[in-house]
This record gives C-alpha cells, sequence and structure tokens, in this order.
C-alpha cells in the first residue's frame, strides 16, 4: 500500500488554465504539507495542515488555494497557472511520532 | 527565515572514493534531518540528529550534529554507483511548534561513476 500518493504524477496545461494536484496519505498522520522543488532541486515549503486547519502559509500567491476535506487528503488548486509554477509539487504526511516527513512521489507541472 | 547553506551543490566522483557533504546555517535547530531523493520519487528520510555533538552511521554513512546545533555533515565512504542521488539535509526550527516544519538546503546531486 502506498503511504503517500499524489495524482496526476504529470501535468502539462497552457498558462491562465486552472488545475489540481490531490493528495493522499494511509498513515493516519494529522499534519500534512505541499512543497515545491525548483529546476536547482531547492524544495521549498508552501503550505501545512493539522487536523484539515492552516498552520502554515508561506508568502504564496494566492492563485495556490490549499484544501483538506479530511485529515488524510491535502488538495492543491492553483489558479491562473503562470510559466514560474512550473515545477515538482510534493505532498508530505508528518509524523510527530517518528519526527519524520513522508513525501508522495511529487507531481510534475509543466505550464506551457 | 532559517536559512541552510548545502555544499557542494555537485559532486562527480569515481567508486571508492570519500566524500562528504556540508550543511550550515547560523541558526540553532532542535533537529536536523537528512534525505535522499531519487529520479521521479520523493524524498526519503536517512536519520534525524538532535544532540549537539551527535554521530550516527549507516553503513557507509556517517552523520555528524554540530555541537552548537547549527551544523551538519554527511560522509559517505567508498562510495559505489548506488549512492547516486540527491542528498537534502533539512533542520527543524529550534523552539517552533511541533508540526515538524522543516528548511531544506539547496540540495547535493551526487554522481559516482563506475
Amino acid at each position: 500500500d502506498t503511504a503517500v500518493s499524489q495524482t496526476p504524477k504529470y501535468l502539462v496545461t497552457q498558462m491562465g488554465n486552472d488545475k489540481s494536484i490531490k493528495c493522499e496519505q494511509n498513515l493516519g498522520h494529522d499534519t500534512m504539507y505541499w512543497y515545491k522543488q525548483d529546476s536547482k532541486k531547492f524544495l521549498k515549503i508552501m503550505f501545512s495542515y493539522n487536523n484539515k486547519e492552516l498552520i502554515i502559509n508561506e508568502t504564496v500567491p494566492n492563485r495556490f488555494s490549499p484544501k483538506s476535506p479530511d485529515k488524510a487528503h491535502l488538495n492543491l488548486h492553483i489558479n491562473s497557472l503562470e510559466l514560474g509554477d512550473s515545477a515538482v509539487y510534493f505532498c508530505a504526511s508528518y509524523s510527530s511520532l517518528g519526527d519524520e516527513q513522508y513525501f508522495g512521489p511529487g507531481t510534475r507541472l509543466t505550464v506551457t | 527565515t532559517q536559512l541552510l547553506e548545502q555544499s557542494p551543490q555537485f559532486l562527480s566522483i569515481q567508486e571508492g572514493e570519500n566524500l562528504t557533504v556540508y550543511c550550515n546555517s547560523s541558526s540553532v535547530f532542535s533537529s536536523l534531518q537528512w534525505y535522499r531523493q531519487e529520479p521521479g520519487e520523493g524524498p526519503v528520510l536517512l536519520v534525524t540528529v538532535v544532540t549537539g555533538g551527535e554521530v550516527k552511521k549507516l553503513k557507509r554513512l556517517t552523520f555528524q550534529f554540530g555541537d552548537a546545533r547549527k551544523d551538519s555533515s554527511l560522509h559517505i565512504t567508498a562510495a559505489q554507483p548506488g549512492d547516486t542521488g540527491l542528498y537534502l539535509c533539512a533542520g527543524v526550527e529550534a523552539g517552533g511548534t511541533s508540526y515538524g516544519k522543516l528548511t531544506f538546503g539547496q540540495g547535493t546531486i551526487l554522481t559516482v561513476h563506475p
């Protein structure tokens, strides 16, 4: 069973479109994250939710809107996509017991 | 905002050589983690160091946390082609929340040639 899954794996779209990425974890964790990894492999935190509540928002443009319908899901919706949004987006689930983040396989977003 | 400076950014070596990757900051971290990321996959945790001066070993990998908990190093002995990948250090803020917020270094892309 996959611990943290993301869909889709690849997403190619045009500027100005709206798209969503979904994330699900079956680990029973309370905290989930969204990260953006740029072309230089730098991994930067975007958002974090704990028990469906937003706890971290790292000055991300408001075109990005996370939503957590329940503890096991954290989705990312992006409006009016721009070229600079092209990156790999990772979802992660956090265990306070082991102080470890479990990452999903990533979604490679390409905006043309 | 806490920053982690990771170096070198790229490392290309021959099989059997030793290498060290460094992670430095002016900030104190409650713990520091090292992750490894393979192409097309997410980062996977290798180790967490918590105590200043702590040294942990994972087969041929040795991790050290600085005495002041501001820096860390990863040393690989007799590198193998299977060690090839992206290595990331990440710090958990001292005195921060318990939500495990991580600050990542820029990453080191390691290539070990047979």
